[in-house]
C-alpha cells in the first residue's frame, strides 16, 4: 500500500523558515517524480514544486521561486520542501504528491493527507 | 501558460442523477487532462487521466471523455459518497505550473 506521511508543517512568523519532510513507503521511491501541491484554507489546489527521480529536473510555481527548495534522498525514501522567506499568502496545506512516472509531468497518483503550515506574527 | 476553467463552480443535483461536469482547456491539450476528486477533509484522488482513463479502484460510473480543449466527467448516477469538489488538470507539462482548475464543488440539492 501506497503510503504518504507529511511532516514538519507548523505556526511561524513571516519571514522564518520551515522544512517539511515526506515518508514514502510502498512503492519503489527512487523510480517516480515526487511534487508538493498546496491548498490555502476553502481554497483550489496549486502545484508548488516537483522533482523528477534522479533529481535531474526540478521545478517550482513563480509564487515560491528563490525562497523554497525541493530535494529528495532516495536512500531514505524521502521527500523535502525547505522554505524560506515565508509570506502570509504561504498558509496553506501542503500535500506530498506521487506521480505516475519518473519524469515529473504526469498525472498524480497518490497523495499525502497534509501537513499545515500557518505564517502569521 | 495553459488555463484550465471549470463551469460550473457548484452543480446541486439529487441522488441518483446523472451529472456533468466541464473543463475547457484556453489551448489544445490534446488528451492530456485529469481529473480528481475531494471530500471535505481528505486528499484529493485521482479519478481519471488521459480525458478518459479510469484509475485503480474508481468505479464505472466515473467516466471521462474530450480532447483538444473541452473535456467532461461524467457520473452516471449520482452516490451518496459523490458529493465532493471535483478538479481537472492538464499535463505532459514541465514544470505543472498552474495547471489545475478551480474546482466544481457537487452538492446535495
Amino acid at each position: 500500500e501506497v503510503q504518504l506521511v507529511e511532516s514538519g508543517g507548523g505556526l511561524v512568523q513571516p519571514g522564518r523558515s520551515l522544512r517539511l519532510s515526506c515518508a514514502a513507503s510502498g512503492f519503489t521511491f527512487d523510480e517516480y517524480a515526487m511534487h508538493w501541491v498546496r491548498q490555502a484554507p476553502g481554497k483550489g489546489l496549486e502545484w508548488v514544486s516537483g522533482i523528477t527521480w534522479n533529481s535531474g529536473n526540478i521545478g517550482y510555481a513563480d509564487s515560491v521561486k528563490g525562497r523554497f527548495t525541493i530535494s529528495r534522498d532516495n536512500a531514505k525514501n524521502s521527500l523535502y520542501l525547505q522554505m524560506n522567506s515565508l509570506r502570509p499568502e504561504d498558509t496553506a496545506l501542503y500535500y506530498c504528491v506521487k506521480d505516475i512516472t519518473g519524469g515529473g509531468s504526469s498525472p498524480f497518483d497518490y497523495w499525502g493527507q497534509g501537513t499545515l503550515v500557518t505564517v502569521s506574527s | 501558460e495553459i488555463v484550465m476553467t471549470q463551469s460550473p463552480a457548484t452543480l446541486s443535483v439529487a441522488p441518483g442523477e446523472r451529472v456533468t461536469l466541464s473543463c475547457r482547456a484556453s489551448q489544445s491539450i490534446g488528451s492530456n487532462s485529469v481529473w480528481y476528486q475531494q471530500k471535505p477533509g481528505q486528499a484529493p484522488r485521482l479519478l481519471i487521466y488521459g480525458a478518459s482513463t479510469r484509475a485503480t479502484g474508481i468505479p464505472a460510473r466515473f467516466s471521462g471523455s474530450g480532447s483538444g480543449t473541452e473535456f467532461t466527467l461524467t457520473i452516471s448516477s449520482l452516490q451518496s459518497e459523490d458529493f465532493a469538489l471535483y478538479y481537472c488538470q492538464h499535463f505532459n507539462i514541465w514544470p505543472p505550473n498552474q495547471t489545475f482548475g478551480q474546482g466544481t464543488k457537487v452538492e446535495i440539492k
